[in-house]
């Protein structure tokens, strides 16, 4: 079955650390995006990329990192710059990055500080 | 000019009533639509879609209308039933950008 698989489900970080969320998908999308979901704020763009090796930063990018180096691949490390980690962090991914069709999300991962 | 605005943040219907969920746009280059349902712990899911060609698009239970002078849509649960309870999100797209959503509310039926 196609799909986007994001892992782990749950993630703990401790202050200061980096931690590098997972996000896979075979349904041979070009593009693939990175949210955030707090409580009554939406889903918020944080990053997205459009071909292999090219990303662009979206409205929250601060504090976080991507790569992109294959298709079926979209990383998000959450580094300790980013000052109020703990959310819920959806990945997308989408025929074209442009036009809003056909997203399709993972699970999400839960990233709570401790 | 990018935002769409959703509202209620949270809704109470009993079994059987009516859900309306409102969201408004300012971007006029925004031609597509779509409405998200996303259960807890779980991805948003496509629920319906609608583009300003036409002015409601109804699947099931599930009514998008749009009014494009006023620049609001509106989703409307017919019948409601409590496996309805979820997250709906409104969100909205042109041809030159992503998604942009709303901010989300939060739906629960009564049974």
């Amino acid at each position: 079955d196609g799909g986007i698989t994001q892992s782990p489900k749950y993630l703990f970080r401790k202050e200061g650390q980096n931690v590098t969320l997972s996000c896979e998908q075979n349904l041979n999308h070009d593009a693939m995006y990175w949210y955030r979901q707090d409580p009554g704020q939406g889903l918020r763009l944080i990053y997205y990329s459009q071909i292999v090796n090219d990303f662009q930063k979206g409205d929250i990018a601060e504090g976080y990192s991507v790569s992109r180096e294959k298709k079926e691949s979209f990383p998000l490390t959450v580094t300790s710059a980013q000052k109020n980690p703990t959310a819920f962090y959806l990945c997308a991914s989408s025929i074209a990055a442009t036009g809003g069709y056909g997203y399709t999300f993972g699970s999400g991962t839960r990233l709570t500080v401790v | 000019q990018q935002q769409v605005k959703q509202s209620p943040q949270s809704l109470i219907v009993q079994k059987g009533g009516i859900s309306i969920i409102n969201c408004a746009y300012e971007n006029t280059a925004f031609d597509y639509f779509p409405w998200y349902q996303q259960f807890p712990g779980k991805g948003p899911a496509l629920l319906i879609a609608i583009r300003p060609d036409v002015s409601e698009k109804k699947e099931g239970r599930f009514t998008i209308s749009f009014n494009k002078s006023a620049k609001q849509f509106s989703l409307h649960i017919m019948d409601s039933q409590p496996g309805d309870s979820a997250t709906y999100f409104c969100a909205a797209s042109s041809s030159a950008r992503q998604l942009t959503f709303g901010s989300g509310t939060q739906l629960t039926v009564l049974p």
